[in-house]
């Protein structure tokens, strides 16, 4: 049974710098064709992916956001850390991690999803 | 959104509702297939189709998907109380070089 967990502040700062992990089970991010990604959701609005992770340490970054992010993956944890700089109240959402299908372009495992504020 | 949906449908039960997602020859366009995700309120999204028109196990044949050249179409027959969520439809964009998603469709059970 794949299941995935975010963890990280609540809270941050203005121009601050957001870090969360991503720990995970039931899956290896070494087993070919596996990734992992980010998306998050401001309150009341739509989904938006941010960053993708494969197996082979390929990474792809949301066009909009690609200054500001980067993903990594700690295979022998299970974990995969989003960090975002310069954080701004926009920023401001709830932000899964997801289990990128083998092979495919989708999602087929949630986590429950972190929320974060960014506030002063 | 790089992929397009209806903001809101609604239906009585039992009957049949349509969510469209309309994109463009850089993801549905170029073949790419199409995903749809159902979000309870307060809840993480759910893979409800995957690969344009599957159902990952445990999902009713109520629900069905479709696409044909830019555009995908989700169908829930047999309308339920239970299925008011957000919808969102869900491709691969080749010039983004990553996922994209639609806005979203809210769906009201009368």
């Amino acid at each position: 049974q794949i299941t995935l967990k975010e963890s990280g502040p609540t809270l941050v700062k203005p121009t601050q710098t957001l870090t969360l992990t991503c720990t995970f089970s039931g899956f290896s991010l070494s087993s070919a064709g596996v990734g992992v990604g980010w998306i998050r959701q401001p309150p009341g609005k739509a989904l938006e992916w941010l960053a993708l992770i494969y197996w082979d340490d390929e990474r792809r970054y949301s066009p909009s956001l690609k200054s500001r992010l980067t993903i990594t993956k700690d295979t022998s944890k299970n974990q995969v850390v989003l960090t975002m700089t310069n954080m701004d109240p926009v920023d401001t959402a709830t932000y899964y991690c997801a289990h990128g299908a083998p092979g495919y372009n989708y999602a087929d495992v949630w986590g429950m999803g972190t929320t974060v504020t960014v506030s002063s | 959104s790089v992929l397009t949906q209806p903001p809101s449908v609604s239906g009585a039960p039992g009957q049949r509702v349509t969510i469209s997602c309309t994109g463009t020859n850089s993801n549905l366009g170029a073949a790419y297939h199409v995903h749809w995700y159902q979000q309870l309120p307060g809840t993480a999204p759910k893979l409800l189709i995957y690969g344009n028109d599957n159902r990952p196990s445990g999902v009713p044949d109520r629900f069905s998907g479709s696409k044909s050249g830019t555009s995908a179409s989700l169908a829930i027959t047999g309308l339920q109380a239970e299925d008011e969520a957000d919808y969102y439809c869900q491709s691969y964009d080749t010039s983004l070089s990553g996922w994209v998603f639609g806005g979203g469709t809210k769906l009201t059970v009368l």
